[in-house]
């Protein structure tokens, strides 16, 4: 099956750092979405990006589908983007999303 | 409803006995997924639904576990004879018709002692 690998695993920034967070899949895919999930453990929609770039305030995210990639971008960061932040992505034959393991986002004031 | 609701939000059982968990999609969504998610780990599949039937059940672990969806709205998933490594958070997610786009709800965290 498909496999995505997220990195990096863990990441520590002081307030108002930016970030890179990056998602590789082995395999076309028709969907891809990036969550952040939050303490409480609800999963967060950030992006719906199969292809292309999209911005949505100091978050932004570009998917390379040829080059089976993707990276999401934090800016400014602030206390409350700390979480886990997941990519998931599904194979066009397939029917459901597959997760990578996440990054881990620690953002100190 | 505005979002996928789930419930109960916690639900501790003592080994062997039997679980329900319920799922409420949003509201006019066709399709319905059952993931689990261990500790430190990402969601891993368990069931689809399209409509009332299940299209892929390939993520049950074994014939414990089993998901109903009787009127293509609200979803159970049952766990028979618990087991603790049946800990974990189950979650539930729904996207529309001609949407791949999926929308979770807050999980059910299932503790087995």
């Amino acid at each position: 099956g498909i496999q995505v690998e997220q990195s990096p695993p863990d990441l520590i920034l002081q307030e108002g750092a930016n970030s890179t967070l990056r998602c590789n899949f082995s395999d076309s895919v028709n969907n891809l979405q990036w969550f952040h999930q939050n303490p409480w453990g609800q999963l967060i929609n950030l992006f719906y990006i199969p292809s292309g770039t999209k911005q949505n305030g100091r978050l932004s995210a570009t998917t390379v589908a040829t080059e089976r990639y993707s990276l999401l971008y934090i800016s400014s960061s602030q206390t409350t983007d700390s979480g886990v932040y997941f990519c998931a992505v599904e194979h066009p034959a397939g029917t459901a999303l597959i997760f990578g393991k996440g990054t881990t986002l620690s953002v100190s004031s | 409803g505005a979002g996928v609701s789930q419930t109960p939000s916690n639900k501790v059982t003592e080994k062997g006995k039997y679980v329900e968990l319920r799922c409420d999609p949003i509201s006019g969504h066709t399709a319905l997924y059952w993931y689990r998610q261990s500790l430190g780990q990402g969601p891993e599949f368990l069931i689809y639904f399209q409509g009332t039937g299940a299209a892929d059940d390939s993520g049950l672990p074994n014939d414990r576990f089993f998901a109903v969806r009787p009127e293509g709205s609200v979803s159970t998933l049952k766990i028979q004879r618990t087991e603790r490594g049946d800990s974990a958070v189950y979650l539930c997610a729904s996207s529309s018709t001609g949407s791949t786009e999926a929308f979770f709800g807050q999980g059910t965290r299932l503790t087995v002692v």
